[in-house]
């Protein structure tokens, strides 16, 4: 089955830092991906999404990059703010056969930026 | 426009009690999915609606079961509740299932005592 595996938490970076989640996956088709994130208390808010290989999806300074060769959409900001403390999840959308699109999720990876 | 809309926000319930939580679309969308998120992981799919039939379920128990109105909105019902029913429940609409994009509602926080 379908499967995505995100890079184990929590990460502390300073403000300004580089940030990097890693995330790859197991599909067998051509999903869609997605990175959605999750403030305290909130639900999930879409962040960016790629739908084929080499699509780079970008938001509010947020990338990623959809790598068919390496199964991989790894999330990447160049300089992070306090207010991008949230859980990230990574996140495919595959057509199930049965009439939908489902999404499968990896766990999150939660950020806290520190000033 | 609004969001997608969900109702209540927290809810408590005790073991072998039944719950019935509430979903409305994003005005146009007429798909709605459910997810259950457990403390410290990422959503499940539980049950994903369309034009009031069922086109997708996740491996959950019979105890779980919904259903979407002709104004798009939807239920989800849990019976029996169990401790391990405790969760966060997503609700998410996309304009139709075909569409692979879907938007999340703020979600009901459920803890079964």
């Amino acid at each position: 089955g379908n499967s995505v595996t995100q890079m184990e938490g929590p990460v502390t970076l300073s403000e300004e830092a580089f940030l990097t989640i890693n995330c790859t996956y197991t599909a067998t088709g051509y999903p869609s991906l997605f990175w959605y994130v999750q403030y305290p208390g909130e639900g999930l808010q879409l962040l960016l999404k790629a739908t084929k290989a080499d699509d780079k999806g970008s938001n509010k300074g947020f990338e990623a990059t959809y790598r068919k060769e390496t199964t991989s959409f790894h999330l990447e900001k160049g300089s992070v703010q306090v207010s991008d403390s949230a859980v990230y999840f990574c996140a495919l959308s595959e057509w199930s056969g049965a009439g939908s699109y489902q999404l499968t999720f990896g766990k999150g990876t939660k950020l806290s930026v520190i000033p | 426009d609004a969001g997608v809309t969900q109702s209540p926000t927290h809810l408590i319930k005790t073991r072998g009690q039944h719950v019935t939580l509430r979903c409305s679309p994003i005005s146009g969308h007429k798909s709605v999915s459910w997810y259950q998120q457990v403390l410290g992981q990422g959503p499940q799919f539980i049950f994903q609606y369309y034009e009031k039939e069922e086109r997708g379920r996740g491996n959950f128990p019979d105890r779980f079961s919904a259903r979407q109105f002709p104004n798009y909105s939807s239920e989800l019902n849990v019976n029996a509740l169990l401790l391990g029913d405790s969760a966060l429940y997503l609700c998410a609409s996309s304009i139709e299932p075909s569409t692979d994009t879907q938007y999340f509602g703020p979600g009901t926080r459920l803890t079964v005592l």
